[in-house]
């Protein structure tokens, strides 16, 4: 497979469910991101992580629980989420600007988990 | 404090026409990075193109377009001869040179393009 690659694309979540959201990069890349997506509102940066430590904690509610093993993966828990919760949920990678030079640090994304909480 | 306006909340053309999308930004920091990226109806947002602060020329590739104007502080992209393809939401995105991590999204423009 080649570049970001989410799953599940889709789920659906109970408030009482606990899942996990997978993000895996093929890009090489060092550094990645969560987003939410809700529907009319920009883009919301949730956390990032650089060389596997997280670097922004975007003030996201503590029942979002993100984990990065290595570089190519990143997983967000999630346990007792609320309706307001139900986005889409974006994994983005980018490599260190100071490493690889202009332009390596533009994002590319997945294809997103769509997510619905009950 | 940084901010991206995609004043254009929704445009509709039919196909062949031309289309621009307009992006105004607002940035305290001398050196930043602007960018492109389309949203089709898959979700996935796909990177169309990256400038910095210090490079005014426009960009040309195919069909699309963009012209960087700093003395208005906007970014605005062109489709020419628009195709049913080009329907998506376009999102205009801001970083700055003290924090490329952080990407500051506009709120997206909607693009329908009919046959």
């Amino acid at each position: 497979e080649t570049g970001v690659t989410q799953t599940p694309r889709h789920l659906v979540m109970g408030m009482t469910n606990k899942k996990s959201l997978k993000c895996e990069q093929h890009l090489g890349h060092n550094a990645m991101y969560w987003y939410k997506q809700s529907a009319k509102k920009p883009l919301e940066l949730m956390f990032v992580y650089n060389f596997k430590e997280q670097t922004e904690n975007n003030s996201v509610p503590s029942r979002f629980s993100p984990e990065c093993p290595n570089s190519s993966h990143l997983f967000l828990h999630l346990h007792t989420l609320q309706p307001e919760d139900s986005a889409l949920y974006l994994c983005a990678s980018s490599q260190d600007r100071l490493a690889g030079g202009e332009g390596a640090d533009t994002q590319y994304f997945g294809p997103g988990t769509r997510l619905t909480v009950l | 404090a940084q901010k991206v306006t995609q004043a254009q909340t929704e445009i509709s053309v039919v196909e062949k026409e031309d289309v621009t999308l307009d992006c105004v930004y607002e940035t305290r920091d001398t050196t930043y990075y602007l960018f492109w990226y389309k949203q089709p109806p898959s979700g996935e947002l796909v990177f169309l193109i990256r400038r910095n602060s210090f490079d005014e020329q426009n960009e040309i590739s195919g069909r699309y377009s963009w012209n960087f104007q700093k003395s208005t502080s906007s970014f605005n992209f062109t489709i020419t001869a628009s195709q049913v393809v080009d329907s998506a939401v376009y999102f205009c995105a801001l970083s700055e040179s003290y924090n490329t991590d952080k990407l500051i999204f506009g709120t997206g423009t909607r693009l329908q393009v009919f046959p």
